[in-house]
This record gives C-alpha cells, structure tokens and sequence, in this order.
C-alpha cells in the first residue's frame, strides 16, 4: 500500500545551520506530497506542497523539492532559527487519502 | 476568518464509557477529516466527511464513528472506551474533498487530547 517514511528525531540544531529532514514514499502511481509542521500545542498546518515530479514547493525559507527517480520529497532550510522548533510531518495524497510520515521533531538551540 | 475549532481541548474518561468529540470547520469548507495522533503510531486517518456523508474510512474499529450536520460541523464519537484511545484527535477541512486537496489543502483545529484510565 501508500506509505510514506521520515528520519527519525529528534534532530538537534544550533540557530543558522543547515537542516535537512529525509521523507520517502511509496505509491502506484503519482501523488501530491506535503510538508506539514505542528507547533507545541497546536494543530498542523501546511508549510509547502508540490503536486508533480520536479515541482519545488517553498514556504519560510524551507523547500521541498518532489524527486520521481528516487520517490524521495526531503525537506530543506539554509539557516534554521528557534522558532523552527516543531514536529514536521510529510505527507502523500493518493486516491483520496492523506497518509501522513511519524513526524520528525527539530530542536533548535541558540 | 476563523479557523477549525475543535471542543473540547482536553477530556478524561475511564474505560467503557462513551465520548463525543465536536469540530466546527473554517466557514464555507463542506469538508471534514478525523485523524488520531498517538506518540507510537503517529497520524492515523479516521474517516472523511463531506456533504453530509462519510466518503472514505481508516482502519479503525466500528466503535469509532462520526457525522457531519448541514451546516458542515461534525462530531465523532468512540464507544466502550479503551486505554489504547488516549490520543490526540484532530480534526481538519477543506474547501473540497481530500480527493481533490492539490489545491485545497487541509487546515488543521487544534485538537482534542482525550485521556482514558
């Protein structure tokens, strides 16, 4: 079936360093893949999407960009900042489902 | 614009009882999604609900069950209670169904954490 997978976390940064969070799928056919982030306390919300292969999806100084070759949607930032500190989720729309990753959490220290 | 409003944010009930959890989703969004957020299985997907009707369906149990009024809010509802049900409920809508969220995506409420002992 549908299914994605993320690293594990948590991940532990100093402010301005280079994050990477690694995000595979697996599905039939072509899906719509998002990047979602749930601050402490709250509900998720959408960061980036990207809808076909080769799209970049770019919010906040984050990217994602959707790798058919290696079914593969890894998120990036240049310089991560303390108020990134957040679980983020990818996820996959196929056939009318939204199959969400374990989420990886980002720790960010000054 | 207010967005998804989720009530209660917190419950405690013990095992074998009922609970009824409420959303209320962003005004003119027709459809509502339930997930569970366990530290140990992450976000399941419950069920969606659109127009009134239940449009695709997880793989939980029939003791979860839910519904969506014509106004578009919705309740779910978990009978005979478990330990294993303590998790976050989440609840999120959109402008369409989740069939066509390439460009309607899911805004998220804040969640109800229930508690079972």
């Amino acid at each position: 079936g549908n299914s994605v997978t993320q690293m594990e976390g948590p991940v532990t940064l100093s402010e301005e360093a280079f994050l990477t969070i690694n995000c595979t799928y697996t599905a039939t056919g072509y899906p719509s893949l998002f990047w979602y982030v749930q601050y402490p306390g709250e509900g998720l919300q959408l960061l980036l999407k990207a809808t076909k292969a080769d799209d970049k999806g770019s919010n906040k100084g984050f990217e994602a960009t959707y790798r058919k070759e290696t079914t593969s949607f890894h998120l990036e930032k240049g310089s991560v900042q303390v108020s990134d500190s957040a679980v983020y989720f990818c996820a996959s729309l196929y056939s009318d489902k939204l199959i969400f990753g374990t989420g990886t959490r980002l720790q960010v220290f000054p | 614009k207010a967005g998804v409003t989720q009530t209660p944010r917190y419950l405690i009930k013990t095992r074998g009882q009922q609970v009824t959890l409420s959303c209320s989703p962003i005004s003119g969004h027709r459809s509502v999604s339930w997930y569970q957020q366990t530290p140990g299985q992450g976000l399941q997907f419950l069920f969606e609900y659109f127009s009134e009707t239940q449009r695709n369906k997880g793989n939980f149990p029939g003791r979860f069950s839910g519904r969506q009024f014509s106004n578009s809010r919705s309740e779910m509802n978990v009978s005979t209670l478990e330990l294993g049900d303590s998790a976050l409920y989440l609840c999120a809508s959109s402008l369409r169904r989740q069939g066509a969220t390439g460009n309607s995506p899911l805004h998220f409420g804040n969640g109800t954490r229930l508690t079972v002992t």
